[in-house]
């Protein structure tokens, strides 16, 4: 199986703080990489896909880089609506495809 | 406009069983790949299995956890996914979603549906 570790797992920040989150796979996936925003209680939301691809709809302030085994996702200027838990999830491996353990942005 | 929507979770004891039902509407069902994700009470997400259009053959895979007690499958005249649940484990607990990949073999999950929760519980 595919081991993805993400990081920090809770993360404070402040409205207008750049962000970055980071995701590393324990063997090479390329940029089988997507990366998805939950609020409580809600369904997880693509932000990114292939690594870099930001997803239509998606505000231009999310960005993801990244290739192999090392990917990030940066939000430029925090936003009171990004306050949230954030995942990674592999696809290069359907067996099985895997998540990170998740990124808890709070308010500072 | 896509929507997907889960159905069928509940209370049920271990060792039972349930099936889920995922009703979709917004696209053509049948050109599409479906998968369901699963996420325990204040815990990530896992991913549970998935399975393919008809064009190859709705072929299925599973996660470990659940390959041998859990059977996907799709009806493609309702538009509409299944998860057949057996032998359930109180680890089976969590919110249920099903997930709508883009077309072709990229499996990240563009849409979601709300969830649904099952506890197994006696």
């Amino acid at each position: 199986d595919i081991q993805m570790t993400q990081s920090p797992s809770t993360l404070s920040a402040s409205v207008g703080d750049k962000v970055t989150i980071t995701c590393r796979a324990s063997q090479t996936i390329f940029d089988w990489l997507a990366w998805y925003q939950q609020k409580p209680g809600k369904a997880p939301k693509l932000l990114i896909y292939k690594a870099s691809n930001l997803e239509s709809g998606v505000s231009s302030r999310f960005s993801g880089s990244g290739s192999e085994t090392e990917f990030t996702l940066t939000i430029s200027s925090l936003q009171p609506d990004d306050f949230a838990t954030y995942y990674c999830q592999q696809y290069n491996s359907h067996s099985p495809l895997t998540f990170g353990g998740g990124t808890k942005v709070e308010i500072k | 406009e896509v929507q997907l929507a889960e159905s069928g979770g509940g209370l049920v004891q271990p060792g039972g069983s349930l099936r889920l039902t995922c009703t979709t509407s917004g696209f053509t069902f049948s050109d599409y790949p479906m998968g369901w994700i699963r996420q325990a009470p204040g815990k990530g997400l896992e991913w549970v299995g998935f399975i393919r259009n008809t064009a190859w053959r709705g072929t299925t895979q599973y996660a470990p956890s659940v390959k041998g007690r859990f059977t996907i499958s799709r009806d493609d005249s309702k538009s509409i996914m299944y998860l057949q649940m057996n032998s359930l484990k109180a680890e089976d607990t969590a919110v249920y979603f099903c997930g709508l990949p883009p077309k072709g073999s990229s499996w990240y999950f563009a849409y979601w549906g709300p969830g649904t929760l099952v506890t197994v519980s006696s």
